[in-house]
């Protein structure tokens, strides 16, 4: 199966700074890779997605990137708000089935 | 669009009893749903894979018997917990993929408490 790492596990960042969080992955046949955000006691939530055919995209305040030679994709959010604390979840999709990182929770403050 | 709902949101049942867990696409056809488990501060594990009119795929571990899955329409999949006992308490979560793409959406998750 795929091996999801994510990093960093915990993230403090100023309302209003630029919040990066990384995955690797070890399968070069996984083809999507979403961002999930996920508040306590809620479902996750889908909040940008990049197919392996495609190297950035971006929505509003927030991007992903995927390096396919190094196997590895980020999420970035700039102008973070107090409301983008949460937890955040990375996915790579092997023969369309999810293998999950294992979270970070950012927290910004105010 | 893509909005999946989970019934019920809560549950509290007593050890040796069942809980029936519903997940229902709202606006959409689902070929395929799955379900997850997480535990407090840890990743989603998935615990199957449903298609509709087909038997589930469990995952290595996961006790066929104990978590009967059923997929009765395109957007209805049902997760019966039997004989529950405390270590079963947990945060069930249910996703559905519309089909033609990679996309799964996410229910609201059901708390799971097993007293």
């Amino acid at each position: 199966g795929e091996n999801v790492e994510q990093h960093p596990s915990t993230l403090s960042v100023q309302e209003g700074d630029s919040a990066v969080i990384k995955c690797t992955y070890s399968d070069s046949a996984s083809n999507y890779f979403p961002w999930y955000k996920q508040e306590l006691g809620k479902g996750p939530q889908l909040i940008i997605d990049i197919r392996s055919n495609v190297g950035e995209k971006k929505d509003q305040r927030i991007a992903v990137t995927l390096n396919k030679t190094a196997k590895h994709f980020s999420l970035h959010i700039t102008e973070t708000q107090p409301e983008d604390s949460a937890v955040y979840f990375c996915a790579a999709s092997l023969r369309n089935q999810f293998y999950f990182g294992t979270g970070t929770s950012l927290t910004v403050i105010p | 669009g893509a909005v999946v709902s989970q019934h019920p949101s809560w549950v509290i049942c007593k050890s040796g009893t069942s809980v029936k867990i519903e997940c229902r696409s709202l606006d959409f056809q689902a070929t395929t749903m799955f379900w997850y488990r997480q535990f407090p501060k840890q990743s989603l594990m998935l615990m199957a894979t449903s298609n509709e009119g087909s038997k589930a795929t469990y995952e290595q571990g996961v006790e066929k018997d104990k978590f009967l899955i059923n997929h009765a329409s395109l957007t209805l999949s049902t997760l019966t917990v039997t004989s529950a006992h405390p270590e079963d308490s947990s945060f069930y979560i249910c996703s559905a993929n519309p089909g033609g793409g990679y996309e799964q959406y996410f229910g609201p998750g059901t708390r799971l408490t097993v007293t």
